[in-house]
């Protein structure tokens, strides 16, 4: 079965620490992988995404996320964390099992607190 | 704004009652999504359109809801008879051709009382 989990619920970090919110999937095939956050009231906004390539993909604020094939995981991480960056990330792989209309399975969400 | 805006933000019915949501994409992404956010949950899909062509559409879309994108624009989002689980945040999306990652809106906050 195709599926995304986020283990934390919640992650703390003090500001200025690295950060890391931590996603594993599953997928036949090759996964396409995507990480979004969402603040309150908003919509989700696009980080980043790995398709191919690099294994350690850049993307917005900073944020960066590492492809680990054999541990089927995709961590998203940022050197250091602002106050700013609270908000519910998301992590999202590409659903294999239709005719490539790319709809998205996401995992259920986890809050990031960032302490001053 | 060049977004993805949706309309209205919030919505208060009452059970039974039909209620119409509209998604208004980026204007050259031919592709659109509509997904469903329950509280403490991340979206699931729901239906997916290409141009107006409607490709694809979840388990999840019983038969009280519709879904049309007229001219491959704006897409409009129907629920007939609500009841009180369809209170949620629906969220459209809209992608251009050819690339993978998907534009959300603000999306519409449904609540049926």
């Amino acid at each position: 079965a195709q599926s995304v989990a986020q283990p934390e619920d919640q992650v703390n970090v003090a500001e200025g620490n690295p950060l890391t919110v931590k996603c594993t999937y599953s997928v036949s095939g090759n996964p396409y992988l995507f990480w979004y956050v969402q603040y309150p009231n908003r919509g989700l906004q696009f980080l980043l995404k790995y398709i191919t390539g690099d294994n350690l993909v850049k993307g917005s604020y900073g944020f960066e996320a590492e492809f680990n094939k054999s541990q089927t995981s995709f961590h998203l991480k940022k050197p250091s964390a602002l106050v700013s960056d609270s908000a519910l990330y998301f992590c999202a792989v590409r659903d294999l099992r239709d005719g490539g209309y790319n709809k998205l399975i996401f995992g259920a969400g986890t809050r990031l607190a960032v302490h001053p | 704004d060049t977004g993805v805006s949706q309309d209205p933000r919030h919505k208060i019915t009452k059970r039974g009652q039909n209620v119409t949501f509209r998604c208004d994409p980026i204007s050259e992404h031919n592709r659109l999504y509509w997904y469903r956010q329950t509280l403490g949950q991340g979206p699931e899909f729901l239906t997916y359109f290409q141009n107006e062509a409607q490709l694809e559409k979840s388990r999840l879309l019983s038969d009280r809801f519709s879904a049309e994108r007229p001219k491959g624009s704006f897409s409009t989002l129907e629920i007939q008879r609500t009841e009180q689980g369809d209170s949620a945040m629906y969220l459209c999306a809209s992608q251009a051709g050819g690339s993978y990652e998907q534009y959300f809106g603000p999306g519409t906050r449904l609540t049926v009382t």
